[in-house]
């Protein structure tokens, strides 16, 4: 079974520039998260979908940050412009909805830096 | 504020000692404990989780819980060189969404 792909791995930008990563979950995994870590940090939930439906976006900083999970599937987190301050691993998770006790599969990431 | 607590380390352990690794939290309502391991430069891999008070083995590896305590540990018997990594902390409160901590760095000396 395929584990959560994440693309691009590694993205080098200058700042005010945008930026897009993409996650494609294990096949049947309904929820879906996007975490940050940042170095010598444990991971961040930005959002949790529920299929399509963003059900918790609260630590998303919605000035520059968006996602989207069109068909419930895939999803797209973009950032525009990039700070500095953006630099960080961006970890894709999945789960099953109704897994009980919420284990997550995280993706191999998606390392930013913002020069 | 769900809150997970983990000495950051490094914990040094010799090979083939128990690596003895805490966490403690502050929500009472957390249902589920995880704990990740995360090597250098790769994302977090699920070990276990635990949920109900008391010991849950699995291998070489036993986490514990004690919910009145708000405490969850980490036990890694025999350790080995390959055990070296971050080891996360996380609950899950009811929400499928986890909650980490900042990780303990294990070291383990051949």
């Amino acid at each position: 079974e395929a584990g959560v792909v994440q693309s691009p791995r590694y993205k080098i930008i200058e700042k005010k520039q945008p930026v897009a990563f993409w996650c494609n979950p294990i096949s049947g995994h309904n929820t879906l998260y996007w975490y940050l870590q940042n170095l010598g940090q444990g991971p961040e939930l930005l959002i949790r979908y529920e299929n399509e439906e963003a059900v918790d976006d609260s630590q998303l900083p919605k000035d520059r940050f968006s996602a989207e999970r069109l068909k419930g599937v895939d999803s797209t987190l973009k950032i525009q412009p990039a700070e500095l301050g953006d630099s960080a691993v961006y970890l894709c998770a999945s789960s099953l909805s109704v897994a009980g006790h919420g284990e997550l599969f995280f993706g191999e990431g998606s390392r930013l830096t913002v020069l | 504020q769900k809150e997970v607590e983990q000495n950051s380390g490094p914990l040094s352990v010799p090979e083939g000692a128990i690596a003895s690794l805490n966490c403690t939290y502050s929500d009472r309502g957390s249902q589920s404990f995880f704990w990740y391991r995360q090597y250098s430069g790769k994302s977090p891999e699920l070990i276990m989780f635990i949920y109900s008070n008391g010991d849950k083995e699995d291998g070489r590896f036993t986490a514990q819980l004690n919910k009145a305590s708000q405490y969850v540990s980490l036990l890694i018997r025999d350790s080995q060189p390959s055990d070296s990594a971050t080891y996360l902390c996380a609950l899950n409160s009811g929400y499928s969404t986890l909650t980490f901590g900042k990780g303990t760095m294990l070291l383990v000396s051949p």
